[in-house]
């Protein structure tokens, strides 16, 4: 069955980096485009970012361009967050999800890893 | 990108029907026709319940029944059920490789 599973969460000064993982299993993953998608504690969604299925494409919300990256190894079935000069306003859950289809809604998510930025 | 615009809230007694709308602009909803929907509740993850407007995963009862007018989507739960109870989220492609997500409606089965 497909499973996401992020890691590497926790709590960060603002202004420092940090980098989430989301590994993928039960499908072609080289064959889906990927998104990051937060949620700020009792907040709604927020779409972060997206990576097409050949890795090359990537396109960020504009609250965090500049400062986030993300990548994907096809080759190892995982995605990669690079989150840089984090700021108070980027604490949240962080999901990685895959798209059911090319611009479509997201049929699969990860179970979220919070992300606190806090001095 | 503005997030879309939800209700705050609805509700309905079991057995009926309830309509939670979303509205956008032409440059999302009403642009393309990528609009889902989610279902979270609390503490879980979202669980995608209408995609391409009108379409159900499998495994989605088809109590759960989306639509589109113009700039508004809408999402109709029918037969409402206890475990409906959740927090609903609009989405929809707003174009150059952009998405949105609508603030959120929390129903509540009285």
């Amino acid at each position: 069955q497909v499973q996401l599973v992020e890691s590497g969460g926790g709590v960060v000064q603002p202004g420092r980096s940090l980098r989430l993982s989301c590994a993928a299993s039960g499908f072609t993953f080289s064959s889906y485009g990927m998104h990051w998608v937060r949620q700020a504690p009792g907040k709604g969604l927020e779409w972060v970012a997206v990576i097409w299925s050949n890795g090359i494409n990537k396109y960020y919300a504009d609250s965090v361009k500049g400062r986030f990256t993300f990548s994907r190894d096809n080759s190892k079935n995982t995605l990669s967050l690079q989150m840089n000069s984090l700021r108070a306003e980027d604490t949240a859950v962080y999901y990685c999800a895959r798209e059911i289809g090319p611009f479509s809604g997201f049929d699969y998510w990860g179970q979220g890893v919070l992300v606190t930025v806090s001095s | 990108q503005s997030a879309l615009t939800q209700p705050p809230s609805a509700s309905g007694s079991p057995g009926r029907s309830v309509t939670i709308s979303c509205t956008g602009t032409s440059s999302d909803i009403g642009g393309y026709d990528y609009v889902s929907w989610y279902q979270q509740h609390p503490g879980k993850a979202p669980r995608l319940i209408i995609h391409e407007v009108t379409k159900r995963p499998s495994g989605v009862p088809n109590r759960f029944s989306g639509s589109k007018s113009g700039n508004t989507a809408s999402l109709t739960v029918s037969g409402l059920q206890a475990e409906d109870e959740a927090d609903y989220y609009c989405h929809s492609y707003a174009g150059s490789n952009n998405w949105v997500f609508g603030g959120g409606t929390k129903l509540t089965v009285l």
